[in-house]
């Protein structure tokens, strides 16, 4: 099963918007409203940032926002500060045998 | 305080098995399923394994299938995976992580909320 792709590293100033964009087919992320977004820091857990392709948990920033089109999944992350300096995976359901899949990854530089 | 503590990590020998526990806290074990998720030294996440919240349904990735084996404990509130006939490909972080869905059962995944900070396991000679 291929990982979503995502770019490699996405990087901007502070106080700037950036995208992540998250790309599949059409069963898993053009097929189902299951994208999730996931912020990593070096050494530590994942953590759940957007679920279901655009809600937040309680305590994620509004900064975060996602967005699909179809088989396509964009994180946007708004007024961009250092500690946003992190990498950033996305995941999804899909249908192909395996049910679950994560994206490669995108490292972020602010 | 809802956590899930991961142990068991560890350096093992090509060929030989290792069992890893996820100890949970702070919220109902038995309603929810639950997943085990790598991460290869410097790479992304990988999907490994999902129990359902009763226990009747899992799934696997298909690099560990016959050999990995996920399994719960409801009386321990305890996640487990055991893994045998390891190869070098199979040292990472395992992390367990949680299932939003309550009492209910699928392949569906819709995302994983709860995430322990993870075991590490090197397998080399």
């Amino acid at each position: 099963q291929s990982a979503l792709t995502q770019p490699a590293s996405v990087s901007g100033s502070p106080g700037q918007s950036i995208t992540i964009s998250c790309t599949g087919a059409n069963i898993d992320v053009g097929d189902y409203k299951y994208v999730s977004w996931y912020q990593q820091y070096p050494g530590k857990a994942p953590r759940l940032l957007i679920y279901e392709v655009s809600n937040r948990p309680s305590g994620i920033s509004n900064r975060f926002s996602g967005s699909t089109s179809d088989n396509t999944a964009s994180l946007t992350i708004s007024g961009l500060r250092t500690e946003d300096e992190a990498d950033y995976y996305c995941g999804s359901y899909t249908s192909s045998g395996t049910p679950y899949v994560f994206g490669s990854g995108t490292k972020v530089t602010v | 305080q809802v956590q899930l503590v991961e142990s068991g990590g560890g350096v093992v020998q090509p060929g030989r098995s290792l069992r890893l526990s996820c100890a949970a806290s702070g919220f109902t074990f038995n309603t929810r399923g639950m997943h085990w998720v790598r991460q290869a030294p410097g790479k992304g996440l990988e999907w490994v394994a999902f129990i359902s919240y009763e226990g009747s349904k899992k799934y696997y990735v298909d690099s560990v299938k016959g050999r990995f084996s996920i399994s719960r404990d409801s009386s321990k509130s305890t996640l487990y995976l055991q893994m045998d006939r390891l190869t070098p490909e199979d040292t990472a972080v395992y992390y367990c992580a949680r299932d939003p869905r309550i009492f209910l059962i699928g392949s569906a995944i819709p995302y994983l909320d709860l995430w322990g900070q993870g075991t590490l396991v090197t397998v080399s000679s």
